[in-house]
């Protein structure tokens, strides 16, 4: 079945420690995004690629870093200049302009 | 500056009745309107978009209307159900680029049997 599947779903991290989080699509969309959301609030964009080898900030990038070197795959890595990490993470992707096809999420908890 | 607003963190309605979900924007840019479906420890999944050329559009149970006079859409639901008991979010975008979707913070349905 075609989808996009993130790993892993719940992961700890202790304090001045990088994570990355993955996200894997088999949909061949060209468009690929990650989201963080927060209780009571709505999803926030922190990067997203349009295709490989390139990618934009979203609003939040500050303490995050992606890469895009193939087009089914897109990690993010937490790293320890994010001040407050502890959130749910979802990875999207879309055919250019159109719905997104969002993975089931990741939880990271600090420490 | 909150762009997307719902102003409902919940609803809650009975099982066979209307759910009428709001959303308020404040971009007159916005030319693209979406709702997404969520359930708890899950990604959204998307429900039903509407474009600004058009006041309505329908999909089978669920409808969403556009007033763009009054920059306020809102998603119907008749007749509601029991599994229709989710988080939903609205999302909105300007010059139709899915990059910058604004998304509100989610109005929780709970559907009573």
């Amino acid at each position: 079945d075609g989808g996009i599947t993130q790993s892993p779903k719940y992961l700890f991290r202790k304090e001045g420690q990088n994570v990355t989080l993955s996200c894997e699509q088999n949909l061949n969309h060209d468009a690929m995004y990650w989201y963080r959301q927060d209780p009571g609030q709505g999803l926030r964009l922190i990067y997203y690629s349009q295709i490989v080898n390139d990618f934009q900030k979203g609003d939040i990038a500050e303490g995050y870093s992606v890469s895009r070197e193939k087009k089914e795959s897109f990690p993010l890595t937490v790293t320890s200049a994010q001040k407050n990490p502890t959130a749910f993470y979802l990875c999207a992707s879309s055919i250019g302009v159109g719905e997104l096809f969002f993975g089931e999420g990741s939880r990271l908890t600090v420490l | 500056d909150q762009q997307v607003k719902q102003n409902s963190p919940s609803l809650s309605v009975q099982e066979g009745r209307i759910s009428i979900l709001n959303c308020d924007y404040t971009n007159s840019m916005f030319d693209y309107f979406l709702w997404y479906k969520k359930y708890p420890a899950e990604g959204p999944t998307f429900l039903i978009s509407i474009s600004s050329i058009k006041d309505k559009n329908e999909d089978g149970r669920f409808t969403v209307f556009l007033n763009k006079s009054a920059k306020h859409l809102s998603l119907h639901i008749v007749p509601s159900q029991p599994g229709d008991s989710a988080v939903y979010f609205c999302a909105a975008s300007a010059l139709g680029g899915n990059y910058q979707l604004i998304w509100g913070a989610g109005t929780k349905l709970i559907i009573k049997p």
